[in-house]
């Protein structure tokens, strides 16, 4: 079975503060994404990555980054968290191509910017 | 613009009774359409799935998910239900000339079983 892990459930960090979530698969997948949940919105696409280096904004990339050193493993970055930013989390992996492929899931980490 | 509609944000259903969680769409072409359950503190988990064929598709835990072209839907369905499957389900869609076929998503929609 495909495995997502993400390094934290839960995360409490403060206004101004450099925040990583690190998001960790182990099935070989080239496409990786992040996501942040917000009841009423459902899930909106911040970044993704299709091959190790390789990055594309998503529909919300604004005071985000990301990195992705190994193919493996793909960071998302907050340089200087926000309130607003407060948020599930969501990491997501995916075969390397085909859009029939579906997505699998990381548990979540739910951030509180205080 | 394109976009996913789930037009209930709750649906209470008796258990034992069938379900329906609703669907519709606006993408250009033949999208492939999917549908996504997220149970309480968990991750999303991938229920099903339309490419091609038969417009019925079967998926886990015994819910199925019925394409309608002419009235752009992908409804999701189970004969009857369990207090189990009370959770938050998604459905999504990636328009095929979405680069690396991102995923545009549904707002979702919370299923209540009652016993």
């Amino acid at each position: 079975d495909v495995k997502v892990t993400q390094s934290s459930r839960y995360l409490v960090k403060r206004t101004g503060e450099k925040v990583f979530l690190e998001c960790v698969q182990d099935m070989d997948h080239e496409n990786m994404f992040w996501y942040r949940q917000d009841p009423g919105l459902g899930l909106r696409l911040i970044y993704f990555s299709y091959d190790v280096k390789m990055k594309e904004k998503g529909d919300i990339p604004e005071g985000y980054s990301v990195s992705r050193e190994k193919k493996e493993r793909f960071s998302l970055i907050l340089e200087s968290a926000s309130t607003n930013q407060t948020s599930m989390y969501l990491c997501a992996s995916s075969r390397p191509s085909g859009a029939s492929y579906e997505q699998y899931f990381g548990p979540g980490t739910r951030l509180t910017v205080t | 613009a394109q976009s996913v509609a789930q037009p209930e944000d709750q649906v209470n259903v008796a258990e034992g009774n069938p379900l329906t969680v609703k669907c519709t769409y606006s993408v250009s072409g033949n999208p492939y359409l999917f549908w996504y359950v997220q149970y309480p503190n968990r991750g999303l988990q991938f229920l099903l799935k339309y490419i091609t064929g038969d417009n019925l598709v079967k998926g886990s835990y015994g819910f199925e998910a019925e394409f309608n072209k002419s009235q752009t839907s992908f409804h999701l369905k189970k004969p009857s239900a369990l207090v189990s499957d009370s959770a938050l389900y998604f459905c999504a869609v990636t328009p095929l000339e979405k680069s690396n076929y991102q995923l545009i998503w549904g707002a979702g929609t919370k299923l209540i079983i009652k016993p």
